[in-house]
C-alpha cells in the first residue's frame, strides 16, 4: 500500500515569513496530492491540490510543487498571517484502488 | 447549502451500545468514504462506496458496518460501542468514474463520537 511521510509536526513562523511542509510517499501510482487545513473543531478544507502530470501550482499565497522522481511534493506559504494557523495534511490517492492516504499533519503556528 | 452534511455533530453514549451516523451529499458525487480521526489527529480511511458498491473495506471491526442506500447517502452504524472508538468520523464525497473526474474530495464536518 502506500506510505505517506509529513514533515514537520509542528512549525512556529513569524507573522509575514514563509511556511514550507514536506511529504513523501512511497507508491509511484499514486497520481492525485492534495492538502488540506483544517482549524480546530473543523472538517479538513482543500486547499490546494497537484496532479502527477504536473510539477506546480499556484493559489495567491499558496503553492505545490511535485518531484514525481524524488516521490516527494511540497505546500508553500508565502506572508503567512495568523489566520493561517492551523493543522495541514498532504495526502496521495492511490490510483489503482482509489484510496486516498493521510500524512500525519503540521500544526502551523503563526506568530503575530 | 451543505454540500456534504453528518448528522449526529456530537455522540456520547455507554459502552456496549449500538449507534448510528448519518451522511448526505448533494455534490452529485459518486464516491462516498468514512474516515476516522483519533485523538492525535491522524485520519485513516475506513470504508469507500463507488455507486452504491463498496470498494475500500479497510481492516476495521465488524462492529462498523457502512450502508449506502443511494449515492448521495452513507451512513455508518457500530454495534456494541468500546472506549476506543471514541473519535471525529469524517464523512467525505468525491467524484471519480463518471463524468468530470476531480478527484477532489469534500468532507463533512464530522461527528464526535464519545463512549463512556
Amino acid at each position: 500500500g502506500e506510505n505517506v511521510e509529513q514533515h514537520p509536526s509542528t512549525l512556529s513562523v513569524q507573522e509575514g515569513d514563509s511556511a514550507v511542509i514536506k511529504c513523501t510517499y512511497s507508491d509511484s501510482a499514486s497520481n492525485y496530492f492534495p492538502w488540506y487545513k483544517q482549524e480546530l473543531g473543523k472538517r479538513p478544507q482543500l486547499i490546494i491540490d497537484i496532479r502527477s502530470n504536473v510539477g506546480e501550482k499556484k493559489d495567491q499565497r499558496i503553492a505545490v510543487t511535485l518531484n514525481k522522481t524524488a516521490k516527494h511534493f511540497s505546500l508553500h506559504i508565502t506572508e503567512t498571517q495568523p489566520e493561517d494557523s492551523a493543522v495541514y495534511f498532504c495526502a496521495a490517492r492511490q490510483n489503482n484502488f482509489n484510496k486516498f492516504y493521510f500524512g500525519s499533519g503540521t500544526k502551523l503556528n503563526v506568530k503575530p | 447549502d451543505t454540500a456534504v452534511s453528518q448528522t449526529p455533530k456530537y455522540l456520547v453514549t455507554q459502552m456496549g451500545n449500538d449507534k448510528s451516523i448519518k451522511c448526505e451529499q448533494n455534490l452529485g458525487h459518486d464516491t462516498m468514504y468514512w474516515y476516522k480521526q483519533d485523538s492525535k489527529k491522524f485520519l485513516k480511511i475506513m470504508f469507500s462506496y463507488n455507486n452504491k458498491e463498496l470498494i475500500i473495506n479497510e481492516t476495521v471491526p465488524n462492529r462498523f458496518s457502512p450502508k449506502s442506500p443511494d449515492k448521495a447517502h452513507l451512513n455508518l452504524h457500530i454495534n456494541s460501542l468500546e472506549l476506543g472508538d471514541s473519535a471525529v468520523y469524517f464523512c467525505a464525497s468525491s467524484q471519480v468514474t463518471s463524468g468530470r473526474r476531480s478527484y477532489e474530495q469534500y468532507f463533512g464536518p464530522g461527528t464526535r463520537l464519545t463512549v463512556t
